[in-house]
């Protein structure tokens, strides 16, 4: 079975400092890993898509990927009390279904 | 303004009875997908419909079905056969099935027994 791994928090963070939400997966050909964020009693919303190994920044988000160890992080500098969420880590296997962690919960504390 | 529209929001369904969940997109995106949310599960994908007319069960199909009569369009009918059918439904689509692309979310429904 394909799995999908993250830390079920919650995540604690001072407002201002940097958050780092890890994941982790089996599927060693896993091909796309996206991150959504879900705030409580909401749908998951896209915040970032990564494909090849390194970094990818859009703002304040930064998703890292690194296929040789199986783990893609998002970090989230500056954090905001408005980034207090739960975020979805999906991994696209070679088999083309997405699989789903279940989610790390983050409190950015002002 | 493109993007996905579930209605309704709130739906409560009686012992015995089939109830339809709605999902349009006008964002042209070939595939479609249902899933379930449950408090404390992943995401766990009911069906999913890669082209017009063509649809492929999930892992929890059992007790649900669906169709794809339009690419607009991909409505869920929860039957009476699914014992426990009180979770959150999220509707979401992407470009391509057979392609790396995001999916994206509709605001989901969320379903309670009478």
């Amino acid at each position: 079975q394909k799995e999908v791994e993250q830390n079920s928090g919650p995540l604690s963070v001072p407002e201002g400092a940097i958050a780092s939400l890890n994941c982790t997966y089996s599927d060693r050909g896993s091909q796309s890993f996206f991150w959504y964020r879900q705030y409580s009693g909401k749908s998951p919303e896209l915040i970032m898509f990564i494909y090849s190994n390194g970094d990818k920044e859009d703002g304040r988000f930064t998703a890292q990927l690194n296929k040789a160890s199986q783990y893609v992080s998002l970090l989230i500098r500056d954090s905001q009390p408005s980034d207090s969420a739960t975020y979805l880590c999906a991994v696209r296997g070679n088999n083309r279904k997405l699989i789903w962690g279940l989610g790390t919960s983050l409190a950015v504390n002002p | 303004d493109g993007g996905i529209t579930q209605s309704p929001k709130y739906l409560f369904r009686k012992e015995g009875q089939n109830v339809t969940l709605s999902c349009e997109q006008n964002l042209n995106h070939d595939a479609m997908y249902w899933y379930r949310q449950d408090p404390g599960q992943g995401l766990r994908l009911i069906y999913y419909s890669q082209i017009v007319n063509d649809f492929q069960k999930g892992d929890i199909a059992e007790g649900y079905s669906v169709s794809r009569e339009k690419k607009e369009s991909f409505p869920l009918t929860v039957t009476s056969a699914q014992k426990n059918p009180t979770a959150f439904y999220l509707c979401a689509s992407s470009s391509s099935g057979d392609s790396n692309q995001p999916q994206h979310f509709g605001d989901g429904t969320r379903l309670s027994i009478l």
